[in-house]
């Protein structure tokens, strides 16, 4: 069963329009993430939650934001979509703490088209 | 800050023959060390990762990789190839995360596609 689960899978969204990615995981894990994948490229981290606490990456467009309003859930908001904000968007968890040796679990994605 | 270089962007190989994948990470402190593989339109799965202890690692589906800290090295190994084996391959390094606690988030390398004949 799927432990990371990522919704809508494809989502389409007019230019400036503002849309939401949400993720759920069902396995307790303390540690959210969002990476950006954009085609042929490697996943590139927006930013993560340890608990409550956002860290944000220092390149991340203000245009790119999170909630987390408990432990299971994640959403990506992106405020005014351009054309280049067209890519696969990866929620990932882990288990943070303890020396941390722990696997980061991946979603399946959702990809982002912008019309 | 920490970096991964994939230097092959694309690789073809026969069903049968044996691969490696090579990668190579920039990194102040101990790497964590993963491969992920990445079907077309799929999210990451975790081959394989090396965070201490012994340097050559067993993955699932038949592959290993093996740390060299004097190469800085992490090449991904597999004797013989199969052809669902075509892929997007991901090698990513764990730098430490930010405040509260000791995750660590990964920064990946630009990935190498594998394509297998038959």
């Amino acid at each position: 069963d799927a432990m990371v689960i990522q919704n809508p899978r494809y989502q389409v969204t007019q230019f400036g329009k503002p849309v939401t990615l949400s993720c759920s995981q069902t396995l307790n894990h303390n540690v959210m993430y969002w990476y950006q994948q954009k085609s042929s490229q490697a996943p590139k981290l927006l930013f993560h939650y340890y608990d409550k606490d956002f860290n944000n990456e220092a390149d991340t467009p203000d245009n790119f934001q999170s909630r987390r309003p408990n432990t299971s859930f994640c959403f990506l908001d992106i405020r005014s979509p351009g054309l280049g904000d067209a890519a696969m968007y990866l929620c990932a968890t882990t288990r943070g703490g303890g020396g941390s040796g722990n696997t980061i679990y991946f979603g399946e994605g959702s990809w982002l088209t912008v019309v | 800050a920490q970096s991964v270089t994939q230097p092959d962007i694309h690789i073809t190989v026969s069903e049968g023959a044996s691969l490696e994948l090579r990668c190579n990470y920039s990194y102040g402190a101990t790497p964590y060390l993963f491969w992920y593989v990445q079907s077309p339109g799929q999210g990451l799965q975790l081959l394989l990762k090396y965070f201490s202890g012994d340097t050559l690692v067993q993955g699932i589906k038949g592959f290993e990789a093996e740390f060299k800290r004097s190469q800085s090295s992490f090449n991904l190994r597999k004797p013989s190839v199969h052809w669902s084996d075509a892929a997007e391959y991901f090698c990513a390094v764990g730098a430490a995360g930010g405040s509260g606690g000791s995750n660590y988030k990964l920064t990946f390398g630009k990935g190498t596609l594998l394509t297998v004949n038959p």
